[in-house]
């Protein structure tokens, strides 16, 4: 089946620092999601994306839907403590268990104040 | 608040017992998902329904299964619990498959199985 390579696996930043972290496919998507996960907690849709070469923001957060269709792309600008958690990237299909989100095994990201 | 609503949210089984972990959503979504979490992993999906009263194999089935109680509610049975289903199950639920607005997750259940 489709698979994501997600990377880096960790990321240990000061706080004040940009992110950037990316996910790739070797098949292409309709759809790319990005969710975070805090500790105990599940994960929260950030942003999605619905087109190739689109670039949305949620605030210090961007992410751009590659225009090959077979990757992603996620930066947090100025990272503060609260960005600390779980970042999983998501690609999705249309129709049947194509619909179902494929995830990558995510990118853990620690700030240090 | 609406949402997905996971219990319990922590059990500890010795190898062997059975369990059923509950899932409920209250935003009239069609489609509801099991997932696992297991560290450098990521979330596989074991099992999914696409609608009410049907229910599919995802990527992990094995010693699992499901029941779509309703539309609101759909729950996963380990029958005989082994060690290595250990792990952070996360219930998830969208509109319908291939729904553009993402998966609504639950807060989890954290599993041991000793």
């Amino acid at each position: 089946g489709q698979q994501l390579n997600q990377s880096p696996q960790s990321m240990f930043i000061q706080e004040g620092e940009d992110v950037s972290m990316n996910c790739t496919s070797s098949s292409i998507f309709n759809t790319w999601l990005w969710y975070k996960q805090e500790p105990g907690e599940g994960p929260v849709l950030l942003i999605a994306l619905y087109k190739a070469g689109e670039l949305t923001s949620n605030g210090r957060l961007t992410a751009q839907f590659g225009i090959t269709r077979k990757d992603s792309f996620l930066n947090i600008s100025a990272s503060i403590p609260s960005d600390v958690g779980i970042y999983f990237c998501a690609g999705q299909n249309y129709g049947g268990s194509q619909g179902n989100l494929i995830f990558g095994k995510g990118t853990k990201l620690s700030v240090k104040p | 608040n609406a949402g997905v609503t996971q219990t319990p949210k922590f059990q500890v089984l010795k190898t062997g017992q059975s369990m059923t972990l509950q899932c409920a959503q209250d935003m009239n979504h069609n489609s509801m998902y099991w997932y696992r979490q297991d560290p450098g992993m990521g979330l596989r999906l074991i099992y999914y329904s696409a609608s009410e009263g049907t229910t599919d194999k995802g990527e992990v089935p094995n010693g699992y299964n499901v029941s779509r109680l309703n539309k609101r509610e759909f729950s996963l049975r380990l029958e005989s619990a082994a060690p290595s289903q250990t792990s952070v199950y996360f219930c998830a639920s969208s509109a319908g498959q291939g729904s553009l607005r993402g998966y609504t997750f639950g807060s989890g259940t954290r599993l041991t199985v000793v």
